[in-house]
């Protein structure tokens, strides 16, 4: 069974630093794409980029580039989304997730995390 | 960056009603279109993909259809366990990106 497990909610102070991570499991976690997607609250779904974990080649939506960091293990089959200064306005769920459909047995999925919360607070 | 716009923001229906929902593409996708339902502390899940199929074990009472730049969801007969925030997104090019949400309730 594909499963994406986030780490834990975070409550951090403005300034420090976050790294929250996505470990797959149940697949060839180097086969596909891993997108990290943002939920403010009360807001609607924004992709914020993606990593293909083989190269660690990323690629972020204009939104987020220079803002957070995508970053993988392959070795440990985990993807990060880190922060080296957060802000209030980074308060919201963040998701991982395999975007790209992946089809087998008549049909196409995608797989997502349950979600990392992090809570931006002074 | 391709748009994907919405609409409506939130609807109120009845149980069994038809409900639809419209994502409008600011390109051409040409069917490079997920539908995904949204409950509260829960991940989206897909319902539709490649803009018109459903995904295995969904009701066939939730449908998708169009091309191009314009895309419908269809709900044939709304449940009570349906209550939930959709979304379009589109997978055509990067950025990925997503429609605004309809939050869908019962009347």
């Amino acid at each position: 069974e594909v499963q994406l497990v986030q780490s834990g909610a975070e409550v951090k102070k403005p300034g420090e630093s976050l790294r929250i991570s996505c470990k797959g499991s149940g697949y060839t976690f180097t086969t596909y794409w891993i997108s990290w997607v943002r939920q403010m609250p009360g807001k609607g779904l924004e992709w914020m980029g993606r990593i293909d974990p083989t190269t660690s080649i990323t690629y972020y939506s204009p939104s987020f580039q220079g803002h957070v960091t995508i970053s993988a293990d392959k070795s440990i089959s985990t993807a990060y989304l880190q922060w080296s200064s957060l802000k209030a306005s980074d308060t919201a769920r963040y998701y991982c997730a395999r975007l790209e459909n992946s089809c087998s047995g008549g049909s196409c999925y995608t797989y997502w995390g349950l979600g990392t919360l992090v809570t931006v607070s002074s | 960056d391709i748009q994907m716009t919405q609409s409506p923001s939130s609807l109120s229906a009845s149980v069994g009603d038809r409900v639809t929902i419209t994502c409008q593409a600011s390109q051409d996708i040409i069917n490079y279109l997920n539908w995904y339902q949204e409950k509260p502390g829960k991940a989206p899940k897909l319902l539709i993909y490649d803009a018109s199929n459903l995904q295995a074990g969904v009701p066939s009472r939730f449908s998708g259809s169009g091309s191009g730049t314009d895309f419908t969801f269809t709900i044939s007969s709304l449940q009570p366990e349906d209550i939930a925030t959709y979304y379009c997104q589109q997978y055509d090019s990067l950025p990925y990106t997503f429609g605004q949400g309809t939050k869908l309730e019962i009347k």
